[in-house]
């Protein structure tokens, strides 16, 4: 069952902007986390963040939660052509289940 | 180097053949996953390990198996019984047990079967 859903499905903008990803999700969560996955390739873990807290930030990224709504955001900053990714989020309940992602595409 | 390792990257089986995809991790983690990826359905967890000898079912573990002999290995081996086998499969580990579980998950680089 799916627990997290990504919106939109697929984005494309031009290098040097942001691009903000969204992740709704239906039931009270332990942590959420990102993760990335380049084309034909392993998922490599951006960010966690816990219930508890609301906003982090890591390099160019920045994860917010809002737990009364059951969202989270996702925002890139001055993207990059390298960052023409797949972008998951996974919800942390009794266990880990991934959404089913934001295709990205930044041009150059 | 530390890290996870799958091998083959491809992998092609006639229909009626078990096939067994290699999973291995020198990162001394606890816990060992398999997911199943399928165009636009994200992973679906097939089945994790959270210590050596045992093994539990995830989401989707009819028609596959694994064993966990050592905590370096987690071997997956999809039967014939899997009705629709043809897919990326993702091996991760974890640092914990337990809650530790599901902080976060280092994947290896995946091995695309097709079920010719």
């Amino acid at each position: 069952s799916q627990q997290g859903e990504e919106d939109p499905q697929a984005l494309s903008i031009q290098e040097g902007e942001n691009a903000t990803m969204n992740c709704s999700y239906k039931t009270s969560i332990n942590n959420l986390q990102w993760y990335r996955q380049n084309s034909g390739r392993g998922l490599v873990h951006l960010i966690l963040i816990r219930s508890n807290e609301r906003e982090k930030h890591s390099g160019r990224l920045r994860v917010t939660l809002d737990t009364s709504k059951k969202s989270s955001s996702l925002l890139i900053t001055a993207s990059r052509a390298a960052d023409t990714a797949s972008y998951f989020c996974a919800t942390v309940t009794d266990k880990l289940i991934f959404g089913t992602g934001t295709r990205l595409q930044v041009f150059p | 180097d530390g890290g996870i390792t799958q091998s083959p990257k491809y992998l092609f089986r006639k229909e009626g053949q078990n096939v067994t995809l290699s999973c291995e991790q020198n990162l001394n983690h606890d816990a060992m996953y398999w997911y199943r990826q399928d165009p636009g359905q994200g992973l679906r967890l097939i089945y994790y390990s959270q210590i050596v000898n045992d093994f539990q079912k995830g989401d989707i573990a009819e028609g596959y198996s694994v064993s966990r002999e050592k905590k370096e290995s987690f071997p997956l081996t999809v039967t014939s019984a899997q009705k629709n086998p043809t897919a990326f499969y993702l091996c991760a580990s974890s640092i914990g047990s337990g809650t530790g579980m599901y902080n976060e998950q280092f994947f290896g680089p995946g091995t695309r079967l097709t079920v010719l």
